[in-house]
């Protein structure tokens, strides 16, 4: 069965960077992109970006522009999003989600950033 | 961007009683492939969201039947026939026909009368 492991909760201070990973099984890794949502506690979802774990190409809303980078390994099927510059307003759950249509999710992260 | 508009943001239903949410689009959501990505998913308290609904109308494997998408051009709705105890949580619209970005509706919260 399909599943996305995410990495565990991190604590940042303002302007640090964090990465969180998202760890694929159960399917072909390189067939579906890969989607980054983060949901502010008690918010709704708000998209981040994708990336194609194929071609390593990435797409984002433009207000990450600058501060997020997503990448892939594929040697072991795992995509990563980095966050950088950190606000106290990026404390949020930061979820993995398989496909266009985000038919998977993963557990969720929750990123607290504080000083 | 394309705006997701829901109503009712909150749905206190009592069990048993249907239910409907509805979603609108600030433009419509038929891509040029003729398919209209539109999908619909479920948050429970304290979990991921969950995808119910893909392509309005399509429920997913393992989603109860009392579930049901329908709509078109942008107007859409999701329907729970009989409400459960399991079905508390907030229910989201979203759409991927016209990006970036993906962009989601606020979320209607359904509870239990």
């Amino acid at each position: 069965q399909v599943q996305l492991v995410q990495s565990g909760a991190e604590v940042k201070k303002p302007g640090a960077s964090v990465k969180v990973s998202c760890q694929a099984s159960g399917y072909t890794f390189i067939d579906y992109y890969m989607h980054w949502v983060r949901q502010v506690p008690g918010q709704g979802l708000e998209w981040m970006g994708w990336i194609n774990p194929n071609s390593g190409d990435t797409n984002h809303a433009q207000k990450f522009q600058g501060r997020v980078t997503m990448t892939r390994d594929t040697s072991i099927g795992t995509a990563h999003m980095e966050l950088s510059g950190l606000r106290f307003d990026d404390t949020a759950v930061y979820y993995c989600a398989r496909d266009d249509s985000l038919d998977h999710w993963g557990q969720g992260t929750l990123v607290t950033v504080s000083s | 961007d394309v705006v997701m508009t829901q109503s009712p943001l909150s749905l206190p239903v009592t069990l048993g009683q249907p239910a409907s949410i509805s979603c609108r689009s600030s433009q419509s959501l038929v891509h040029s492939d003729g398919y209209t990505y539109l999908h619909w998913f479920q948050q429970r308290p304290g979990q991921s969201p969950r995808r119910l609904i893909y392509k309005v109308s399509n429920r997913d494997s393992g989603v109860p039947d009392r579930f049901s998408g329908s709509g078109s051009g942008t107007d859409f709705t999701l329907k729970i026939s009989r409400v459960e105890a399991d079905d508390v949580g907030i229910y989201y619209c979203m759409q991927s026909t016209h990006w970036p970005p993906w962009t989601f509706g606020q979320g209607t919260k359904v509870e239990i009368k």
